[in-house]
C-alpha cells in the first residue's frame, strides 16, 4: 500500500517554462488536496477536490491548474512558472471532504521541491 | 474566514521539562482542530484531533472555545519530540460556503529539544 506518492521529489525550472507535478493515492480517497509550504508561511492550500471531475481554489490558486479524471490522481500545472513559485508542494488526501469519520485526517505525500530560476 | 496562529516560530526546551506549543484560532462556528507534525526527513502526518481526546506519544491537546485555543501539552519533553508542529482547523462548510471542509494551517512552531 503506497498511500500518497509525488513526482518529481526535486524539479529545477526556468521562467516561464510549464510543468506537471503528479501525485497519485491508492486509498480510494475523496478528498485530495495540494499545498504549498514556504519558510514561515505554514502550509497553504492551492486547490483540493472533492471527488472525480470536481475541483476547486484553496488560498493560493493563482498560477496553478488542477483537474481530477480519476479517482487516485489529481495533478498540478503550473502554466508559466515564476520564481514565486519556488516552494515546497505537498499533496494530501482523505476519506471525504464532506465530514464524516476520517474526514480531514490527511495523509500527505513525501513532497516535491521546486526551484524556478 | 477561518485563522490558525501559532505565535512561537521556535521553541526550545530541555530534555524532561515541561512542553507547551500554542495555537490560537479564529472562527465563527464549531471547529475541529488537529496537530499535525513533521519529524525530519519524514512526511507531515496527523499528531492528534480534539474530537478523539488521546493522548498520542504524551501529548495531549484540550479545546479551550472560550479563549479559542488547542494548545498542544506534554508534561516531559523527550529528543525524539524534536520536530515541526502545525495546528489546523476545519471549518464546517454549512458556515463558510466553501465547498467542503477545508483544513487552515497555522505557520508551524519548530520544537527543538535540547539533550
Amino acid at each position: 500500500n503506497a498511500g500518497v506518492t509525488q513526482t518529481p521529489k526535486f524539479q529545477v525550472l526556468k521562467t516561464g517554462q510549464s510543468m506537471t507535478l503528479q501525485c497519485a493515492q491508492d486509498m480510494n480517497h475523496e478528498y485530495m488536496s495540494w499545498y504549498r509550504q514556504d519558510p514561515g508561511m505554514g502550509l497553504r492550500l492551492i486547490h483540493y477536490s472533492v471527488g472525480a471531475g470536481i475541483t476547486d481554489q484553496g488560498e493560493v490558486p493563482n498560477g496553478y491548474n488542477v483537474s481530477r479524471s480519476t479517482t487516485e490522481d489529481f495533478p498540478l500545472r503550473l502554466l508559466s512558472a515564476a520564481p514565486s513559485q519556488t516552494s515546497v508542494y505537498f499533496c494530501a488526501s482523505s476519506y471525504s471532504g464532506t465530514g464524516g469519520p476520517g474526514a480531514n485526517v490527511l495523509t500527505f505525500g513525501a513532497g516535491s521541491r521546486l526551484t524556478v530560476l | 474566514a477561518q485563522r490558525v496562529t501559532q505565535p512561537e516560530k521556535l521553541l526550545s526546551v530541555f530534555k524532561g521539562a515541561p512542553v507547551e506549543l500554542k495555537c490560537n484560532y479564529s472562527y465563527s462556528g464549531s471547529p475541529e482542530l488537529f496537530w499535525y507534525v513533521q519529524y525530519s526527513r519524514q512526511r507531515l502526518q496527523l499528531l492528534l484531533r480534539h474530537i478523539s481526546r488521546e493522548s498520542i506519544k504524551g501529548f495531549t491537546a484540550d479545546l479551550n472555545k472560550g479563549e479559542t485555543s488547542f494548545h498542544l501539552k506534554k508534561p516531559f519533553a523527550q529528543e525524539e519530540d524534536s520536530a515541526m508542529y502545525y495546528c489546523a482547523l476545519s471549518g464546517n462548510p454549512a458556515y463558510s460556503g466553501a465547498g467542503s471542509y477545508q483544513l487552515t494551517f497555522g505557520k508551524g512552531t519548530k520544537l527543538s529539544v535540547i539533550p
